[in-house]
């Protein structure tokens, strides 16, 4: 059980395209999803915090209208990345929360590899 | 503000044998959950070892183990005959379940572990 997935994997873009990235809980209800962002041989920083129904929550310095975050519904998150630019290039992975009602396990998606042009 | 901290940032091992990696943290809450995360060169985030700060025994999973030490704000995880498949990066996590927190993950700078044949 626990399984996330990303949708795609691997993404190039040309700059000033627009990138969504899905995040799925394939087989829980995930209550909360997060999204984070990783720069090579670096850690996780998190981006922003989105509960199902309602707006996310985004980290100081994150900008929201550069990255839109939609929680539709409790198996599916999207994270759209607006008018890319060369230095959103990075790896996106997103984690779900709420196995059998536990919030305090997230389970990670694989990523996803963004380069813009 | 939670901080996490990982003064290792590599380490090797050979196989078979025993490796420590240490994590120490820095929080004003009582009430929080560790965590030891996996990162192989997949990228795939895996949830190694969990802890909740209110139990005092040592959280262990198979080959891992915790030594947990709540007052020193310390939580290293040991891994005991190691494995050419545990050769990974390992970042230490903190989760704090106040109010407010969102259960949101802050994580060291991880630890580069390789296991040598």
């Amino acid at each position: 059980g626990a399984v996330v997935s990303q949708h795609p994997s691997r993404v190039i873009c040309k700059s000033g395209t627009s990138v969504k990235i899905e995040c799925r809980s394939l087989d829980f209800q995930a209550t909360t999803m997060f999204w984070y962002r990783q720069f090579p041989k670096k850690s996780l920083m998190l981006m922003a915090t989105s509960n199902e129904g309602s707006k996310a929550t985004y980290e100081q310095g994150v900008e929201k209208d550069k990255f839109l975050i939609n929680h539709a519904s409790l198996t599916l998150s999207t994270l759209t990345v607006t008018s890319a630019h060369p230095e959103d290039s990075s790896f996106y992975i997103c984690s779900a929360s709420g196995l059998a009602g536990v919030q305090e396990t997230q389970y990670f998606g694989p990523g996803t590899r963004l380069l813009v042009l | 503000a939670q901080t996490v901290t990982q003064s290792q940032p590599e380490m090797s091992v050979q196989e078979a044998e025993t490796v420590t990696l240490s994590c120490t943290y820095d929080t004003s809450e009582n009430n929080y959950y560790l965590f030891w995360y996996k990162q192989p060169p997949s990228r795939q985030m895996i949830l190694v070892i969990r802890q909740e700060a209110y139990k005092q025994q040592n959280a262990t999973e198979n080959r891992f183990s915790v030594n947990f030490q709540k007052a020193a704000k310390s939580f290293s995880l040991k891994i005991s005959d190691s494995q050419l498949g545990d050769t990974a990066m390992y970042f230490c996590a903190f989760m704090g379940v106040s109010g407010g927190s969102n259960y949101k993950l802050t994580f060291g700078k991880g630890t580069l572990l390789t296991v040598n044949p």
